[in-house]
């Protein structure tokens, strides 16, 4: 079974712009879940879809938002980049989320340079 | 809300010898708890995971976990590491009844030396 993927895996933006990064879950999968990683401030939770819907959303401003189709698949969108957005971006996908129990699987991230 | 402390930022060791990377967690209702393991360019991957029941856990390539709940820790141990061991390491809690969104500590470092 194929893992999670992440697409790009580089990306390099100047301040201002915008960025959308991708993200297909494992096959079967309905849970897609963002985070950012950073050396300052470790891994945070940016948010999580389940079933087309945002079911629960960390303390990030509005600049970041998200999306999921119809297929799971999950797109993140950052609009008005800042240098401070610089990070690994890390998608994880799970069955059906909403249970502490269950694993959720990482993707390879995407590591986005503001300049 | 719960949070993580992983007491050591950066572990080295020799090949062979045994590790344990500590996390200490603060919660006032009971938790759930996560070691994932993080190779250069690569995702998160679960380690093990500590639910209920036995409080010592193990988990994939050797490793395993003790919970302590009057120390509130989750301690991460491996009696002889590898080469292949050198990675990030990161401690994470959920707290039962809310979401399942688990907090994580801020990672260790372990390198393991020829």
């Amino acid at each position: 079974k194929a893992g999670v993927t992440q697409t790009p895996r580089y990306l390099i933006k100047t301040r201002g712009q915008q960025v959308t990064l991708s993200c297909s879950p494992i096959s079967g999968h309905r849970s897609v879940s963002w985070y950012q990683q950073t050396p300052g401030q470790g891994l945070q939770f940016l948010f999580e879809y389940f079933s087309e819907t945002q079911r629960n959303k960390g303390n990030f401003p509005g600049r970041f938002s998200g999306r999921q189709f119809s297929n799971s698949r999950s797109e993140m969108n950052v609009s008005t980049l800042e240098l401070g957005d610089s990070a690994l971006y890390l998608c994880a996908s799970s069955l059906e989320g909403g249970s502490v129990g269950e694993t959720q699987y990482f993707g390879p991230g995407t590591r986005l340079l503001v300049l | 809300a719960q949070s993580v402390t992983q007491l050591d930022s950066q572990v080295p060791v020799f090949e062979e010898a045994p590790v344990e990377l500590r996390c200490n967690y603060s919660s006032s209702v009971s938790v759930y708890l996560f070691w994932y393991v993080q190779y250069p360019n690569q995702g998160l991957q679960l380690l093990l995971k500590y639910l209920s029941g036995s409080t010592l856990v193990k988990g994939i390539n050797g490793f395993e976990a003790e919970f302590n709940k009057s120390q509130t820790s989750f301690h991460l141990r491996k009696p002889s590491v590898h080469i292949s061991d050198t990675a990030e390491y990161f401690c994470a809690v959920s707290e039962a009844g809310g979401s399942y969104i688990p907090t994580f500590g801020r990672g260790t470092s372990l390198i393991v030396h020829p």
